[in-house]
Parts: C-alpha cells; sequence; structure tokens
C-alpha cells in the first residue's frame, strides 16, 4: 500500500556513467515532483510534472532528464554522472498544482564515485 | 523570488521544555506556509500548514506577515519530536506556481 516508491533505494556508480531513478505513485495524482537534497539537508526542488506535462523546471543542468510515460510515473534519468551529483532524490506528488500537500517517497541516495 | 531560512541547523531541548523552530520567509505575493517533518528512517511528511489555524501533535505555528515568520512551537517538547524539521512556502501564483521552497531544514533532537 506504499503511496509513492522509487527505485532504487540506493545507488552507487562511477563518474560518466548514465543512470535512472524511477518513481511511481498510486495516490492518483496528477502532479509529480523532483527534489534534490544535498550533503547539507538541503531540499530543493528539480522538475514537476502536471498531466505528464513539464511544468516546473529549476536550473538543472541538461544531464538531468526527467521522462513521465504516464501520470502515475515520473523517472529521473542523469548522464554522464559527476561527483556534485551525490545527494539524496526525492520524488513527490500531488494532486494538482494547487494541492496543499505533497507526498514524498523514501528516497534514492546516490553515491557517485 | 522566493525564499525561506530557518537559522538554525541544530535544536536541542530537554523533554519537557518549550521549543520554537524559527522560519522566516521572503516572497512578494501572498505566501502559503507549511512545516514539513521527516522523522528517523520515515518519509518526509506534511505536519502543518498555516491556513488550517490547528495543532498538530501539539505543535502550531503562526503566520506573522510583518515579520515575514512562520515559526514551529510547542509548549512541551517530547523526546518522539526529535526529527528534521523544514519550512516551506508555496508559490501562490505566476510562473512558480505550486512550487515548494524549502528551507535549510532543522534538527531537532529532545533529551530525556
Amino acid at each position: 500500500d506504499t503511496a509513492v516508491s522509487q527505485t532504487p533505494k540506493y545507488l552507487v556508480t562511477q563518474m560518466g556513467n548514465d543512470k535512472s531513478i524511477k518513481c511511481e505513485q498510486n495516490l492518483g495524482h496528477d502532479t509529480m515532483y523532483w527534489y534534490k537534497q544535498d550533503s547539507k539537508k538541503f531540499l530543493k526542488i528539480m522538475f514537476s510534472y502536471n498531466n505528464k506535462e513539464l511544468i516546473i523546471n529549476e536550473t538543472v543542468p541538461n544531464r538531468f532528464s526527467p521522462k513521465s510515460p504516464d501520470k502515475a510515473h515520473l523517472n529521473l534519468h542523469i548522464n554522464s554522472l559527476e561527483l556534485g551529483d551525490s545527494a539524496v532524490y526525492f520524488c513527490a506528488s500531488s494532486q494538482g498544482l494547487s494541492s496543499y500537500e505533497q507526498y514524498f517517497g523514501p528516497g534514492t541516495r546516490l553515491t557517485v564515485t | 523570488a522566493q525564499r525561506v531560512t530557518q537559522p538554525e541547523k541544530l535544536l536541542s531541548v530537554f523533554k519537557g521544555a518549550p521549543v520554537e523552530l524559527k522560519c522566516n520567509y521572503s516572497y512578494s505575493g501572498s505566501p502559503e506556509l507549511f512545516w514539513y517533518v521527516q522523522y528517523s528512517r520515515q518519509r518526509l511528511q506534511l505536519l502543518l500548514r498555516h491556513i488550517s489555524r490547528e495543532s498538530i501533535k501539539g505543535f502550531t505555528a503562526d503566520l506573522n506577515k510583518g515579520e515575514t515568520s512562520f515559526h514551529l512551537k510547542k509548549p512541551f517538547a517530547q523526546e518522539e519530536d526529535s526529527a528534521m524539521y523544514y519550512c516551506a512556502l508555496k508559490a501562490a501564483g505566476g510562473t512558480s506556481y505550486g512550487k515548494l521552497t524549502f528551507g535549510q531544514g532543522t534538527i531537532l533532537t529532545v533529551h530525556p
């Protein structure tokens, strides 16, 4: 009965590799988000999708590309990984952009060596 | 641009003592303010929002537009309150509509 799930939970990879993180929600929400939490626990939005359309795209390197195959899924693909990409990535969802509550996934800890 | 500042990275209190987690914001429009909490090994979750003006787990927060603050308070802290607390602001419109901007977070530790 997990509401927002992410895979994998941990990801360790080398610089220069390409990796993907998957997110799925079973809440019937139409809006999904990706956040990055850095080593200092600072949490910042990266992208948001509403009905599969990109709504928010913060200043994120082009190496990061979100993909939403349907409203229940929002995947994050990262090309040419760099050391600075090491962080915890959180997926979240809400019912509409105006919803007062976002539901977060458990996070994916990405370590780039 | 919207900004949220939580001046205290770490906050330690003893059980039964009052606790206040500070949050200040900067936003040109009419903001929606929230507190999110992340307990150990749990997901980030909404604790309360300013519009509801309710008390959750003994916590309250009042939006002070004059001081642009939204401090989180609890009169008697409990050990189970130990967690990471994030203050967040939501844009009401414009190109940032729906965007949640988080503060840096405050780690609250309640000692027995």
